[in-house]
């Protein structure tokens, strides 16, 4: 089984600033890497596919980078929707998994 | 518009069973796989289980390995989740999710919430 870790667990930070959020995988996982965003009371949404591909609709100022065993993703600059959980997932084998997840709230 | 609404949850003792449906609309849903993805109060995701798109195959995460059996029904565009042998620790949110052409959950429902106590 591959184990997703997720750093920070929370991050603080203000509106304006920039964001880096860390998944370290136990074992390669190559780019079969995805990032979710998940707000209070709804689902989660897709971001990042391929751990470095926008899905439909995202704003550019998400991003996502890394390879192999570690992956970022990074918000440029953080608008206030964007405070919230973020997930990652790897989907190159079963069972498919998820990291722990970073929460970025506001300073 | 693509829609999943996911119905049959609620409070069941420890040892019981419930079976969990989700309607799915706005897509071709025999061409795509779907899961369970749970998500325990306060706690972050787990996926539950996968099934490709013709009801072929199945994947299972361990800790319900055995208990629970995903099924579909592509004439009626429903996803099923069988739960058996309840336990508390399968309290959870429990979303359905579609699973696009590269195999991420794009779409999802909106959860239905499932509480195993006495």
């Amino acid at each position: 089984e591959i184990v997703l870790t997720q750093s920070p667990a929370t991050l603080s930070l203000s509106p304006g600033e920039r964001a880096t959020l860390s998944c370290r995988a136990s074992q390669t996982v190559s780019t079969y890497l995805g990032w979710y965003q998940q707000k209070p009371g709804q689902a989660p949404r897709l971001l990042i596919y391929d751990a470095s591909k926008r899905a439909t609709g995202i704003p550019a100022r998400f991003s996502g980078s890394g390879s192999g065993t570690d992956f970022t993703l990074t918000i440029s600059s953080l608008e206030p929707e964007d405070f919230a959980v973020y997930y990652c997932q790897q989907r190159l084998n079963w069972p498919l998994s998820f990291g722990g997840g970073t929460k970025v709230e506001i300073k | 518009e693509v829609q999943l609404l996911e119905s049959g949850g609620g409070l069941v003792q420890p040892g019981g069973s419930l079976r969990l449906s989700c309607a799915a609309s706005g897509f071709t849903f025999s061409s795509y796989a779907m899961s369970w993805v749970r998500q325990a109060p306060g706690k972050g995701l787990e996926w539950v289980s996968n099934i490709n798109a013709n009801g072929g195959s199945t994947n299972y995460a361990d800790s319900v390995k055995g208990r629970f059996t995903i099924s579909r029904d592509n004439s009626k565009n429903t996803l099923y989740l069988q739960m058996n042998s309840l336990r508390a620790e399968d309290t959870a949110i429990y979303y359905c999710a579609n699973r696009d052409n590269n195999g991420w959950f794009d779409y999802w429902g909106q959860g239905t919430l499932v509480i195993v106590s006495s």
